[in-house]
């Protein structure tokens, strides 16, 4: 069955700072792979995605990720941050042989300080 | 621009009343799914749908049902709530790309 790990529950950055948030996959094939942002109380929003191709994707409000099959992850990156990034990140893997699933990583916090 | 609602936004009911949450959306997807989030928490998917006439159950046990009558909706049910059904409830749809998500429905069963 295919699942997803986010290792961080929560992190703290600097406005301005990089970023790098943590994804990493089980799937036995290519992965259809997804980054969603959440603010409180509100549903998901599409950062990212990757189905194929180029294994460096580039999404909205700035943010990048890259595809390393080697390592089974797909970590997000953003050079700069601002304060307006502070949400709740999640990362999704959806299988497009069988069970038709959308599985969900437990989601990573973005708290980013002054 | 994605079209996925949910309704109502908000709703506090009493234990044991029978609740319907709402989901339509207007994109033609045959894919659709429930989650359950706790504030805060991770997303645990609790039914999803194929399409018409195809409902299955996700990885999370729940008391609630779903159907799928027309293409555009997927309702999901409570035939009796509980405190423990208190959570936010988020319905998404699909095509061959990504999942688009409605606003949720925070219930709290009092």
């Amino acid at each position: 069955a295919q699942s997803v790990t986010q290792p961080d529950i929560h992190i703290t950055v600097s406005e301005g700072a990089s970023l790098e948030l943590r994804c990493n996959y089980s799937y036995g094939a290519t992965p259809y792979l997804f980054w969603y942002v959440q603010s409180p109380g509100q549903g998901l929003q599409l950062l990212l995605k990757y189905f194929s191709g180029d294994t460096l994707v580039q999404g909205i409000k700035g943010f990048e990720a890259e595809f390393k099959r080697s390592q089974s992850s797909f970590n997000l990156r953003k050079p700069s941050v601002h304060w307006s990034d502070a949400a709740e990140y999640f990362c999704a893997v959806y299988s497009n042989f069988g069970n038709e699933k959308l599985t969900f990583g437990t989601g990573t916090r973005l708290t980013i300080i002054p | 621009e994605a079209d996925i609602y949910q309704t109502p936004r908000y709703l506090v009911i009493g234990t044991g009343k029978k609740i319907t949450l709402e989901c339509s959306q207007t994109m033609g997807h045959d894919k659709m799914y429930w989650y359950q989030q706790d504030p805060g928490m991770e997303l645990h998917l609790i039914h999803y749908s194929y399409g018409v006439n195809s409902t299955e159950k996700g990885d999370l046990s729940s008391e609630s049902t779903v159907s799928r009558i027309r293409t555009e909706h997927f309702p999901l049910t409570l035939e009796s709530a509980r405190p423990s059904h208190t959570s936010q409830y988020l319905c998404a749809s699909r095509g061959e790309g990504e999942a688009f998500f409605g606003q949720g429905t925070r219930l709290t069963v009092v």
